[in-house]
């Protein structure tokens, strides 16, 4: 049974236009993540809910915004992707977020910007 | 941020050989993970090491968990072609801080 759902799987947008990625989970974690990943390259951590406290990685760009409205539900939301945007998008959780949990990845989101 | 060295970064091998790869860092981490990730999709976890000296099966794959707290491996046995793709370690320093290594791309051939 999947626990990390992500949708859509791959999201084609254009230059500039906003889009959303979605992520749900059916562990009722406390913590969700964004990660991003580019080609060949390891996830890179953009930002974590705990809860409904957001917590932003200090090199995240402010072009990405997040949105948790209940537990099991996160969103990914891009104001204006730029080429460079384009990646693979990873959902994760985890139970507190502790240094001894272990973090569950959805399948992930392919985002094209044309 | 502290950094995983993980070695090698490409492994060719044939079907049937053992596979060993490693992950170090000058850092002290609480957890190592490994994790597989297969074209188009989200890594999946593997293995979870929580104790430094930490042996840990998982059928054919096997990982420790280094004594310094600072290193973890991870070998395959009996290679199959399903076992192609990238293997991550990842070490949590702390809360909500897990490092990633650069990845392992393995290819096996028939």
């Amino acid at each position: 049974d999947a626990m990390v759902i992500q949708n859509p799987r791959y999201q084609v947008t254009q230059f500039g236009k906003p889009v959303t990625l979605s992520c749900s989970q059916t562990l009722n974690h406390n913590v969700m993540y964004w990660y991003q990943q580019k080609s060949s390259q390891a996830p890179k951590l953009l930002f974590h809910y705990y809860d409904k406290d957001f917590n932003n990685e200090a090199d995240t760009p402010d072009n990405f915004q997040s949105r948790r409205p209940n537990t099991s539900f996160c969103f990914l939301d891009i104001r204006s992707p730029g080429l460079g945007d384009a990646a693979m998008y990873l959902c994760a959780t985890s139970r507190e977020g502790r240094g001894t949990d272990t973090q569950y990845f959805g399948p992930g989101t392919r985002l094209t910007v044309l | 941020g502290q950094q995983l060295n993980q070695s090698p970064q490409s492994m060719f091998i044939q079907e049937g050989e053992d596979v060993s790869m490693n992950c170090t860092s000058s850092s002290i981490f609480n957890t190592w993970l490994w994790y597989k990730q297969d074209p188009g999709e989200g890594p999946v976890l593997l293995i979870a090491l929580y104790k430094a000296g930490e042996l840990t099966s998982n059928g054919r794959l096997t990982a420790q968990f280094g004594i310094t707290r600072k290193d973890s491996f991870l070998n395959i046995s009996a290679s199959i072609p399903s076992d192609v793709g990238i293997y991550f370690c990842a070490g949590q320093l702390g809360n909500n801080d897990m490092r990633f290594g650069a990845g392992t791309r393995l290819t096996v051939k028939p």
